[in-house]
């Protein structure tokens, strides 16, 4: 399973975009990206998931480069209601990979007023 | 559609004791998966089980824990003479498929006194 590295923990203010990076040096040919938002006390939340160049959905957008070796959760205009924690998820859906989740530490989003 | 149950959402126990949690998957889905997260850590995968069968428990200590999806019913996850270091959030993930999204339950809270 490739590992994955995101920053601690990240601020920023309603309304603006949120950009958060995610490192994944050793990713396989057959790796997807996918995104989790968890809010305390609660399960994590699939947001959206990519393998390259871009995908958006109604919640947020996926930038992955030519090389796959990263990737950019975007949030367009976020509210104090994005303050959660944001997993980056680095996998294979078709093997064992893909249905045995890895979660790192996660980044800690915080938005303020 | 109601999503992934999960329940008692809040178990407390004495050493020693048993706990038994409980998840019924979203309607159609027929995979299942524990996780476990410690304070301030991701989750952990735990075990991945297809109705009747345990398709991948590599990542469930070998002693005092194991878990269940019968035919009829919720899965089940059960630990035997809990200890300290068992107090944990334990979620359930459901998907259709082996491959697809997995989507989470609120959790158990697991205190061991």
């Amino acid at each position: 399973l490739a590992k994955t590295t995101q920053p601690i923990s990240m601020d920023s203010y309603e309304g603006q975009e949120v950009n958060i990076t995610c490192s994944h040096n050793n990713i396989a040919t057959n790796d997807y990206i996918t995104w989790y938002q968890q809010f305390p006390s609660q399960g994590p939340r699939f947001i959206i998931q990519g393998y390259k160049t871009k995908v958006t959905n109604e919640v947020a957008s996926l930038f992955i480069p030519a090389d796959r070796k990263s990737s950019t959760l975007s949030l367009p205009r976020v509210s104090l209601s994005d303050t959660a924690v944001y997993y980056c998820l680095v996998g294979d859906p078709l093997t064992g990979g893909g249905n045995k989740l890895t979660f790192g530490t996660g980044t800690q989003l915080k938005v303020e007023l | 559609n109601a999503g992934v149950m999960q329940n008692p959402r809040h178990l407390v126990r004495r050493r020693g004791q048993e706990a038994r949690l409980r998840c019924s998957p979203m309607k159609g889905h027929s995979h299942v998966y524990w996780y476990r997260q410690l304070p301030e850590e991701g989750l952990k995968f735990m075990v991945y089980l297809q109705k009747e069968n345990i398709i991948d428990e590599s990542g469930m200590p070998k002693e005092r824990f194991s878990a269940e999806f019968p035919k009829e019913g919720p899965s089940i996850l059960r630990i035997q003479q809990v200890v300290r270091g068992d107090s944990a959030a334990y979620f359930c993930a459901s998907s259709t498929t082996g491959t697809d999204t997995q989507y989470f339950g609120p959790g158990t809270r697991l205190t061991v006194l």
